[in-house]
């Protein structure tokens, strides 16, 4: 049983033109999401979190959108650059110490 | 500097030996975890831990063995009981205050 979906496993997006990379989960208890970057062979790299109280976190280009009812949160990109290109995972956290994580969408920017 | 290392970044061995996997954080973190990553999936926990000599399985831990026995390290040992043990390794610890998990670059391990 999946708690968290990533259902686009890639995306192709015009540099200089918004990403929009979708996660969904299904459990509720889950009270902080993150998001991370990930290049091959190296360990992803954390870009930005969110907590349920909140709807909306920004830092810089990336935003992240949480929809509590819909269970449904997503990462904007504004602007893509070429070296946003990387696998994107979405990560819900339940106070327990685990994460649990997507199978992750691969952003292709293109020059 | 602050982070997390993974040593060595490659591994090679013969099927049937054990091999460890070293993980180091200066960080202060007092959580650790072990996580596998397989070509087109998600990261699949295999151990945390939350304190010093304390640890508990995640959804993969057959086959795999760790310890706890300093907060900055938490080194994971891939046995031969371990049926496909070829994977990408992470290790990754955790900011108490913040919630917020941070990785390691990772260690290949491919088993010939």
């Amino acid at each position: 049983d999946q708690q968290v979906k990533q259902n686009s496993p890639s995306l192709s997006v015009q540099e200089g033109r918004i990403s929009i990379l979708n996660c969904d989960y299904t459990n509720s208890m889950f009270d902080y999401f993150l998001w991370y970057k990930k290049y091959p062979a190296e360990g992803p790299t954390f870009l930005i979190s969110i907590s349920s109280i909140k709807d909306k976190n920004e830092d810089g280009r990336f935003t992240v959108f949480l929809n509590k009812s819909a269970k449904h949160l997503s990462l904007h990109i504004v602007p893509s650059q070429p070296g946003d290109s990387a696998v994107y995972f979405c990560a819900a956290y339940s106070g327990t110490y685990k994460y649990i994580f997507g199978t992750g969408t691969r952003l292709k920017v293109l020059a | 500097d602050g982070g997390i290392t993974q040593s060595p970044k490659y591994l090679f061995r013969k099927e049937g030996q054990n091999v460890t996997l070293s993980c180091e954080q200066n960080l202060n973190h007092d959580a650790m975890y072990w996580y596998r990553q397989d070509p087109g999936q998600g990261l699949r926990l295999i151990y945390y831990s939350q304190i010093v000599n304390d640890f508990q399985k995640g959804d993969i831990a057959e086959g795999y063995s760790v310890s706890r026995e300093k907060k900055e390290s938490f080194p994971l040992t891939v046995t031969s009981a371990q049926k496909n043990p070829t994977a990408f390794y992470l290790c990754a610890s955790r900011q108490g205050v913040t919630d917020t998990q941070y990785f390691g670059p990772g260690t290949r391990l491919t088993v010939l």
